[in-house]
């Protein structure tokens, strides 16, 4: 199985401040097809998970532009420009190239 | 809008077999596969597998195998997530998610609490 690690596991940002979280995966993530099989998903408190980014870069539909992600291979990272409080919950990598999908254990984010 | 509506909270004994239901609305069910992810109280989440509502093809994760069964009924547009012989550590919230695209895990329900004690 793709183990995927996050670094770090907890982050308490000031409004309006960047964060950035790290993602890595055991195997690289890119496909014969040209495509890298790594998406972002933002679990907020008491929600089911929701997608925020796919294919390393992709933002999914009505997700601002202070989230971007970027990376490539085993090495991955989701950046939010300026955090708001509306960002806080817990932050999961998750790779589909290989079955069984796996995720990252999570990052907690926080607003001091 | 896509929506997938999961069944309510279930508590079982140990031994015992739980079947979750997620029925979808807003879309062709038989034009994305679907998947199941659970997260233990206060953990990350775990990929159990999917069905392809089309054919009923399944595709379990090795360590549910022989444990899980993934069904569906296209009449009603709902698919279905059994897990037998439930353990103390199967307390989870059980959630449906639809593909989309390429994004294997797009859409998602609402989760499902099962609980199990003695």
């Amino acid at each position: 199985d793709i183990v995927m690690t996050q670094t770090p596991l907890s982050l308490s940002v000031t409004p309006g401040q960047p964060a950035s979280i790290s993602c890595k995966s055991s195997q690289s993530l890119l496909h014969s097809d040209g495509k890298t099989y790594l998406y972002w998903y933002l679990q907020k408190p008491g929600q089911s998970p929701q997608l925020l980014i796919y294919e390393v870069s992709n933002r999914f539909s009505g997700v601002p532009d202070r989230f971007s992600g970027s990376g490539s291979g085993t090495d991955f990272t989701l950046k939010i420009s300026r955090v708001e409080a509306e960002d806080v919950g817990v932050y999961y990598c998750m790779q589909s190239i290989q079955l069984p999908i796996t995720f990252g254990p999570g990052t907690k984010v926080d607003i001091k | 809008q896509v929506q997938l509506v999961q069944s309510g909270a279930e508590v079982k004994k140990p031994g015992a077999s739980v079947k979750v239901s997620c029925k979808a609305s807003g879309y062709t069910f038989t034009g994305y596969y679907m998947h199941w992810v659970r997260q233990a109280p206060g953990q990350g989440l775990e990929w159990m597998g999917w069905i392809n509502p089309n054919s009923g093809g399944t595709n379990y994760a090795q360590k549910f195998q022989g444990r899980v069964t993934m069904t569906r009924d296209t009449s009603i547009s709902t698919a279905y997530m059994e897990l037998s012989r439930l353990r103390s550590d199967d307390t989870a919230v059980y959630y449906c998610a639809r593909e989309m695209a390429t994004i294997p895990v797009g859409y998602w329900g609402q989760g499902t609490l099962v609980t199990v004690s003695s």
